[in-house]
């Protein structure tokens, strides 16, 4: 049983440019969490998605982010017009169900230029 | 507000040594505790899990208590060892209807020396 996947695990972007971040969970998970982690800071909580919904999005910036967890395929963390400030390292977790222990990806380290 | 916080920030210690990481948090209503391992450039891997109702959790040569009423946590190696090299998360998930949500402190970054 393959772990929490994700891909990129490096993606560098020029400013105003977008980032697609892909999180693939364990197979039979379709419980989904984003969380940041910024230079120098913890892990924050951005959003929490079950398949084609999202329960909790407290965490994600008002602008330019975005998530989805589609019926067919991973879970996608978006963020358009990027700026240097959203350089930190991405990571997603998956569980079985809602308070179930979560299991991490190896994260998407995100380098805006 | 609901925070974690971990010390020391960092500690050096020769191979060999018993050792204990400090974790603490503002609300006793915690659902859950948890102790992550960080390696560089790598993911979260899960150490040890305490319910709220529990008072500790042991792993091997790791064994972590939990006192909800003082708000701490502790995570205790023994026998270290180069390889236990790593940053060391703190997690915490709070009681009532975010308890999926994990709080995270800023983490113990952990040399063992040879």
């Amino acid at each position: 049983n393959a772990g929490v996947m994700q891909n990129p695990r490096h993606l560098v972007r020029r400013r105003g440019q977008e980032a697609r971040l892909r999180c693939s969970p364990m197979k039979g998970h379709s419980h989904v969490y984003w969380y940041r982690q910024l230079p120098e800071e913890g892990l924050k909580f951005m959003v929490y998605l079950q398949k084609e919904n999202i329960i909790d999005e407290s965490g994600m910036p008002k602008e330019r982010f975005s998530a989805e967890f589609p019926k067919e395929g991973p879970s996608i963390l978006r963020i358009q017009q990027v700026v240097r400030g959203d350089s930190a390292a991405y990571f997603c977790a998956s569980s079985p169900a809602r308070v179930e222990t979560q299991y991490f990806g190896p994260g998407t380290r995100l380098l805006v230029l | 507000k609901q925070e974690v916080t971990q010390i020391p920030a960092a500690l050096s210690v020769p191979e060999g040594e018993n050792l204990v990481l400090n974790c603490s948090f503002t609300d006793s209503a915690i659902y859950n505790l948890q102790w992550f391992r960080q390696d560089p450039g790598k993911g979260l891997t899960s150490l040890l899990l305490i319910q709220s109702s529990q008072r500790e959790q042991t792993s091997g040569r790791l064994n972590a208590s939990l006192d909800k009423s003082s708000g701490r946590s502790t995570l205790y190696i023994a026998a270290s060892q180069p390889g236990d090299s790593a940053t060391y998360l703190c997690a915490v998930t709070y009681s009532g209807g975010s308890n999926y949500k994990l709080t995270f402190g800023k983490g113990t970054l952990l040399t063992v020396n040879p």
